[in-house]
């Protein structure tokens, strides 16, 4: 079955500290991987995108992404995190083949970034 | 710019009534979708649109129907709701049915149904 980990329900973080927000993936045929984020009472942004090229992806408010294809992972990272960082993100992926423009998502991790 | 927009934000239903939850998007998107978001469980796409004039079961159909309108327009039936069909609806849109493209969403109807 095709699907998509996050492995963290709650990621903590100090202000100024860099931050990952892990994904792994299971899916047939090349995958294209999203990254969104929701902020309370809203619907889901989206951040960046891996289709292909080079396996690091910048995306809005600073954040980026890693692809790792033998790990089958697309961890999210910033730098420097700030207090308007925390929010809930979802690690999505469009597996190859299929007739429309379909997306699995996983769990969600819920990140904190304390003053 | 408005982007998506979902009517009514929030609804409380009671077991056995019908509900119609509206989606409109204005940037000329060719693709939309109806999804549900569970506490835990990510988003589930119950119903697609991936062109005016077509629609197509996602994972979660059972106990729900769509019309796609026109083009902008993509509205979500409940015709007898459920306790079960309690939960955060998304209506979201893209501009293809490509996979590399971004899906844009609205804000999301709070359901309850007793």
């Amino acid at each position: 079955a095709q699907s998509v980990a996050q492995p963290e329900d709650q990621v903590n973080v100090a202000e100024g500290n860099p931050l990952t927000v892990k994904c792994t993936y299971s899916v047939s045929g090349n995958p294209y991987l999203f990254w969104y984020v929701q902020y309370p009472n809203r619907g889901l942004q989206f951040l960046l995108k891996y289709i292909t090229g080079d396996n690091l992806v910048k995306g809005s408010y600073g954040f980026e992404a890693e692809f790792n294809k033998s790990q089958t992972s697309f961890h999210l990272k910033k730098p420097s995190a700030l207090v308007s960082d925390s929010a809930l993100y979802f690690c999505a992926v469009s597996p190859g083949g299929g007739g429309y423009n379909k997306l699995i998502f996983g769990a969600g991790t819920r990140l904190a970034v304390h003053p | 710019n408005a982007g998506v927009t979902q009517t009514p934000k929030f609804q409380v239903l009671k077991t056995g009534q019908s509900m119609t939850l509206q989606c409109a998007q204005d940037m000329n998107h060719n693709s939309m979708y109806w999804y549900r978001q569970d506490p835990g469980m990510g988003l589930r796409l119950i119903y697609y649109s991936a062109s005016e004039g077509t629609t197509d079961k996602g994972e979660v159909p059972n106990g729900y129907n769509v019309s796609r309108l026109n083009k902008r327009e993509f509205s979500l039936r409940l015709e007898s709701a459920a306790p079960s069909q309690t939960s955060v609806y998304f209506c979201a849109s893209s501009e293809g049915r490509g996979r590399n493209q971004p899906q844009h969403f609205g804000d999301g109807t709070r359901l309850s149904i007793l």
